[in-house]
């Protein structure tokens, strides 16, 4: 099955330490998107790439977040200086071209103590 | 912005009883709806999409409805299982942006 990968499933840091997350799209998608998911909430968008170009990020976005996708490709999502509030499911989900259906990978939950 | 809504936030049926889940937005320039279905500490597996000018979609015992004007859509779930306990959440597309309701959890008890 070649669906969308995440790495790491779980990460457990320390409040100051920096994490990075990377999510493999399914082939041939060209759009990539990063959720993320507190408990009974629904997803809230991060941010979302075509092919290597990041075209949009939320104003939940702050600066200690950011986001890659260098060759249109994976892509990694770090956060530095973590803090305890972006404990949190990171969810992806990539687009094949010319259609709006999501399709998510089973997301990275950190945990920040 | 476009708001998604779920009601109810929660739902408990006995197994084997039909049900109903709601999806309501408040922008109805939409391109398409999906619902998708979430275990605990899972990703989302979709379940149904359905295109703006479509009125419903049907896969097995799930049928989708969406009534763009009024910015409503339904999950019906027949004869419902125990394995069709999860959360169930539905998805809005307005150009490259999709926004999320936040899911009805549904218990079936056996």
């Amino acid at each position: 099955d070649t669906g969308v990968s995440q790495n790491p499933r779980h990460k457990i840091t320390k409040r100051g330490q920096n994490v990075t997350f990377r999510c493999d799209p399914i082939s041939e998608h060209n759009r990539l998107y990063w959720y993320r998911q507190t408990l009974g909430q629904g997803p809230e968008f991060l941010t979302y790439f075509q092919n290597e170009a990041q075209l949009e990020k939320s104003r939940l976005l702050s600066d200690r977040f950011s986001a890659e996708r260098p060759k249109g490709s994976f892509s990694t999502l770090e956060i530095q200086r973590t803090e305890q509030g972006d404990s949190a499911m990171y969810l992806c989900a990539s687009i094949p071209p010319g259609k709006n259906i999501q399709y998510f990978g089973a997301g990275t939950r950190l945990s920040v103590l | 912005k476009q708001e998604v809504t779920q009601i109810p936030a929660a739902l408990s049926v006995p197994e084997g009883e039909n049900l109903v889940l709601n999806c309501s937005f408040t922008d109805s320039a939409i391109y398409n709806l999906q619902w998708f279905r979430q275990d605990p500490g899972k990703g989302l597996t979709s379940l149904l999409l359905i295109q703006s000018s479509q009125r419903e979609q049907t896969s097995g015992r799930l049928n989708a409805s969406l009534d763009k004007s009024s910015g409503r859509s339904t999950l019906y779930i027949a004869a419902s299982q125990p394995g069709d306990s999860a959360t169930y959440l539905c998805a809005v597309s307005s150009g490259n942006q999709f926004y999320f309701g936040t899911g009805t959890s549904l218990t079936v008890i056996p």
